[in-house]
């Protein structure tokens, strides 16, 4: 399967400061998606991006298909963007619509 | 919309129980699935549906039975609970992967389960 690496796994941020999170993968994908998975658990869709770049609010990403990564930027962040950070693809080529997931990165923003 | 929804929220079983998990869409998509999320472990792919009446294995399997009646539900049974299934399980669901279409996953709130 793809092989899909997050950086950093962890982040501590204090209020107004702006982050890149980084993901990248290891083979073409037709899918990328970047999820805030929330303290009380849910996965929470951010961005589905398998190429280009969008902007939503204070949050921004951009995926770079031909060198295989994904950013995702947070800028003035506030203590509810805490939480886990997820990237996850479908390979190209793929049927079967099985997402692989990286690690996550832990993001923590004090007040 | 409600989305993806799932019942129960938490659930305390005993080794050898057996339970169903619940697993709802009301987006018309043809693709579901479930995964189970464990500390380091990331997210893993238990079975998937990419329409009623089909289903499939994921990643981990073992343990786990699905099917899909209608294009709505994707229920997830247990059939002998042990304290390896103890986890987060979350159900997802997008449009069908065979259109080469727009694609994006949503997922449900997630099922707490212990395994006693």
């Amino acid at each position: 399967g793809i092989q899909v690496e997050q950086s950093p796994p962890d982040l501590i941020l204090q209020e107004g400061a702006n982050s890149t999170l980084r993901c990248n993968f290891s083979d073409s994908v037709n899918n990328l998606q970047w999820f805030h998975q929330n303290p009380w658990g849910q996965l929470i869709n951010l961005f589905y991006i398998p190429s280009g770049t969008k902007q939503n609010g204070r949050l921004s990403a951009t995926t770079v298909a031909t060198e295989r990564y994904s950013l995702l930027y947070i800028s003035s962040s506030q203590t509810t963007d805490s939480g886990v950070y997820f990237c996850a693809v479908v390979g190209r080529g793929s049927t079967l619509g099985r997402l692989y997931f990286g690690r996550g990165t832990q993001l923590t923003v004090w007040p | 919309n409600a989305g993806v929804t799932q019942t129960p929220k938490f659930q305390v079983l005993k080794t050898g129980q057996s339970m169903t998990l619940q697993c709802a869409q009301d987006m018309n998509h043809e693709y579901m699935s479930w995964y189970r999320q464990d500390p380091g472990m990331g997210l893993r792919l238990i079975h998937y549906s990419v329409g009623a009446g089909i289903t499939d294995q994921g990643e981990v399997p073992n343990g786990y039975n699905v099917s899909r009646s209608t294009t709505e539900d994707f229920p997830l049974r247990l059939l002998s609970a042990a304290p390896s299934q103890t986890s987060v399980y979350f159900c997802a669901s997008s449009y069908s992967f065979t259109s080469g279409g727009y694609n994006e996953q949503f997922f449900g709130p997630g099922t707490r389960l212990t395994v006693l």
